[in-house]
This record gives structure tokens, sequence and C-alpha cells, in this order.
């Protein structure tokens, strides 16, 4: 079975650095993606890991374990506009179609 | 930027009736998608597509749903006879190796 796990809300100021934790049990792995999504907008990709290590994308940051079945999103100098809902998606390939399965999401408020 | 287009983007159906949402994924994708999000819940997985053929399908994905690629650039998700359950934003997806993009989204109430 999949299960991910992210907590539901976060709170952080402007200006400020956030991590958002992820951590996953799934049977197959094949990828981890970060989405962010606006109320009642779709999912936006952020960022991929496949391999361990660090992925640096301007202003976003994302982490992988595969050890541990962990992931981090990290967010510098916070912007109003970064409030959203932030998704970890783990991609399997079990079933040949490659299917994304999301956590219920990171509800990020971004406060001055 | 290419991107995944989607319509209607608002589609209110009576219960029973059916309803066939449209996608135009990426043209030089292979794998397409379909996922659903209820109001305030996660986004869950419908069903892969690729080669003309499902690749694979959830437990949502009962009979009442079918999917089609009528030409090469259509791809729908028809709900034969819709329930208030199915109610939800319907994204369509396509993705070529590392990135799966998401189309804006189709919003079904089902009165």
């Amino acid at each position: 079975g999949q299960n991910i796990d992210q907590p539901t809300e976060m709170t952080a100021t402007e200006g400020a650095i956030v991590q958002i934790n992820c951590t996953y049990q799934t049977s197959g792995f094949n990828g981890l993606f970060w989405y962010q999504q606006h109320a009642g907008e779709a999912p936006t990709f952020l960022s991929y890991n496949v391999l361990d290590g660090l992925e640096e994308k301007g202003r976003f940051s994302s982490f992988l374990s595969r050890s541990k079945g962990y992931s981090y999103l990290l967010l510098k100098e916070l912007q109003m506009k970064d409030s959203a809902s932030y998704l970890c998606a783990v991609r399997s390939p079990t079933g040949g179609g490659n299917k994304l399965t999301f956590g219920t999401g990171t509800q990020l408020k971004v406060e001055l | 930027e290419p991107e995944v287009t989607q319509t209607p983007s608002h589609q209110v159906t009576q219960m029973g009736q059916e309803v066939i949402l449209r996608c135009v994924p990426i043209s030089n994708h292979l794998y397409f998608y379909w996922y659903r999000q209820i109001l305030g819940q996660k986004v869950e997985f419908l069903v892969s597509f690729y080669n003309n053929e499902i690749s694979e399908k959830s437990e949502i994905f009962d009979d009442q749903f079918s999917v089609e690629r009528p030409d090469g650039s259509n791809f729908t998700l028809k709900i034969r006879s819709t329930k208030l359950e199915d109610s939800a934003m319907y994204f369509c997806a396509s993705h070529s190796y590392n990135e799966q993009f998401f189309g804006p989204g189709t919003r079904l109430t089902v009165l």
C-alpha cells in the first residue's frame, strides 16, 4: 500500500525560511514530487527527486533520503504569495502506469 | 510554454446524466492521466493511459468511468451515470519523463 504523511498546517513569517517534511511508505518508488496548489487551482510542479540529496531551484530546494523514506521542501525568502498548499507525491511504477500518490498537503500561511 | 488544457472549466449536471470531460495533453507527451480532488481532500489517481490503452486504474475508476483518445490530440473522461459523490475537481495530467504537468481542472457539480 501507499502511505504519505505531511503536516496539515504551518505558519511562517515573510522573509523567513520554512521546511515542509514528508515521509512515505510505498510499494515501488520512482521519484518524489512537490507541487504547489492555490485554492481552487491545479497543482503546479515545483521539484522532482529520484536520487538521494538536495535539488535546488531558485528559492525552492527539495531533499530526498530513500533509505529513510523522507523528503523535505525548503522555501527561502518567503513571500506572501507563497501562502498555498504544498503537496508531496510519490511516483510508483507498479501497475505500469507511473501514477502519482499524493499526501494530504501542507497548508502554509505566510504572515507579515 | 506548452501546457495541458481542459474543457469545460465548470460542468453542472443532474444525477444520472452522462458527462464527458475533455483534455488536450502536451503534444509530445506519451503518458496521460486523470486525477480527481473532492473539495478539501487530497488529489486521487483515477487512471493512466499509454499507447492507446489503460495502463493502470484505481478502485475509484469503476464501470461508470471510461477514457478515450479519439484523435491525436484529445483525451476524454466519460462518466456514464453521474452520482452526487462524483462532484469534484477533475484534473488531467501528462508527462514526458521527470515532470508531470496538470491541466487547470474541470469543476464537476452533480445535483
